[in-house]
């Protein structure tokens, strides 16, 4: 089993769109959640940072996380097509020296004008 | 502020052949990481330097597979002799040493490998 599952998609939406992208995780020690943005081509850019249960906003973009389910979510609200890209979520723990992330395998999002 | 970049964008090279893959971190950032994600699979982890020491190389698959960091600048990631699952895209990342709870990883390009 993965540590970290993530919706694969495509998930196609219409400009103007709310967009949920979710994760799953099975690791307890997992403490620190991060969604990356990747354009093809390019390399993941971090969007969202967050280390505690709950709603982080940032402009059209809100993360959620609940860690008694072990859920993290995206959302995205009034999408743009400049929004499509590859979303993927990321983890790690907090305890000692392991600063290494852990992915989910991605969600291709495209919004179409 | 220039980004983490990655040398080459992409190399194609067959199987038993030697290929080296280099990574310039942000300049001041000590932790420099390489991930790797191969065809229809997630981006995983290879190791994590600090500055010019391997804080961690759990994730590297095997012994053909061999990471310096000269200096703490920049890295390079030698595989050798390739094999043919091998190839995918290899990411590098870089952070300052700023606490755990404040880390951010900013990732290069990537370097596209294919090994025939």
């Amino acid at each position: 089993q993965k540590e970290v599952e993530q919706d694969p998609g495509p998930l196609s939406v219409p400009e103007g769109a709310i967009v949920s992208l979710n994760c799953t995780y099975s690791n307890s020690a997992f403490q620190y959640f991060m969604w990356y943005r990747q354009y093809s081509r390019k390399g993941p850019e971090l969007l969202m940072y967050t280390y505690s249960s709950g709603n982080k906003e940032d402009g059209r973009f809100t993360a959620q996380v609940d860690k008694s389910s072990k859920y993290i979510s995206l959302f995205i609200r009034d999408s743009q097509p400049s929004d499509s890209a590859t979303y993927l979520c990321a983890m790690r723990v907090s305890s000692g020296s392991a600063r290494q992330l852990t992915f989910g395998s991605g969600t291709q999002l495209t919004v179409l004008p | 502020e220039a980004g983490v970049t990655q040398f080459p964008s992409h190399s194609v090279i067959e199987k038993g052949q030697t290929v080296t893959l280099r990574c310039d971190p942000i300049s001041g950032h000590d932790n420099l990481y390489w991930y790797r994600r191969v065809m229809g699979k997630e981006i995983k982890f290879l190791l994590h330097f600090v500055k010019e020491s391997k804080q961690d190389e759990s994730g590297m698959p095997n012994n053909r597979f061999l990471a310096e960091r000269t200096g703490g600048t920049y890295s390079t990631l030698k595989v050798q002799p390739a094999e043919l699952e091998d190839s995918g895209v290899y990411f590098c990342a870089s952070s300052r040493n700023r606490g755990q709870i404040q880390e951010t990883q900013y990732f290069g390009p990537g370097t596209r490998l294919l090994v025939l």
